[in-house]
């Protein structure tokens, strides 16, 4: 069975960083590109970033670009997402993602999410 | 970038009904098109891709349709599990956009 579990969301103050990960389970996890999706209290979805099967081909919302990095750990089974210089209008529940066998942005599974909430 | 517009927003619906979410993209993206049902404090839920093909397990009631600009999702005999927010997304071209949403409440 696939899973995705997210973890390392929290409260965080403006301009402070946050690390989340994703470890991933139930399949070959380098044949898989992946991605983070979020989404604000009482909001849409908006995808963050991704990156594909090799770690590379790195992309980014224009919201997030230069304050956000994903990464990649095969070894591990692990998405990452360093955020850094946060804004209240981060604040959401971010989700880790798995893009259907082939594809880059069609999403198949979906991790149950984790908050990241940024206020003083 | 490419604009996602789902119509309508909102819709009532009753057990039985047969109901149409429409998707519009500000421009081509072939049939490269999502679509995805959240119930409230879950995760989304992958339905269609490419347009028109099932994700295994997704129960036939559902259909997608269209090409290009204009894409449709229907769920036929509508079920009260069906009560939920539908989001479509392009992934033609970063940034991968959504729509806003359409919330399917039963009668």
């Amino acid at each position: 069975e696939v899973q995705l579990l997210e973890s390392g969301g929290g409260l965080v103050q403006p301009g402070g960083s946050l690390r989340l990960s994703c470890a991933a389970s139930g399949f070959t996890f380098n044949a898989y590109a992946m991605n983070w999706v979020r989404q604000a209290p009482g909001k849409g979805l908006q995808w963050v970033a991704g990156t594909t099967i090799d770690g590379g081909g790195l992309q980014y919302a224009v919201s997030v670009r230069g304050r956000f990095t994903i990464s990649r750990d095969t070894s591990k089974s692990t998405l990452f997402l360093e955020m850094k210089s946060l804004r209240a209008d981060d604040t959401a529940v971010y989700y880790c993602t798995r893009a259907l066998v082939g594809y880059n942005g069609c999403f198949d599974s979906w991790g149950p999410g984790t908050l990241v909430t940024v206020s003083s | 970038d490419i604009q996602m517009t789902q119509s309508p927003p909102s819709l009532s619906a009753s057990v039985g009904d047969t109901v149409t979410i429409t998707c519009r993209a500000s421009q081509a993206i072939n049939i490269y098109l999502a679509w995805y049902q959240q119930k409230p404090g879950k995760a989304p839920k992958s339905l269609i891709y490419d347009a028109s093909t099932l994700q295994s397990g997704v129960p036939s009631r559902f259909s997608g349709s269209g090409s290009g600009t204009d894409f449709t999702l229907t769920i036929s005999s509508l079920q009260p599990e069906d009560s939920a927010t539908y989001f479509c997304q392009q992934y033609t071209l970063h940034p991968l956009n959504f729509g806003g949403g359409t919330s399917v409440e039963l009668k």
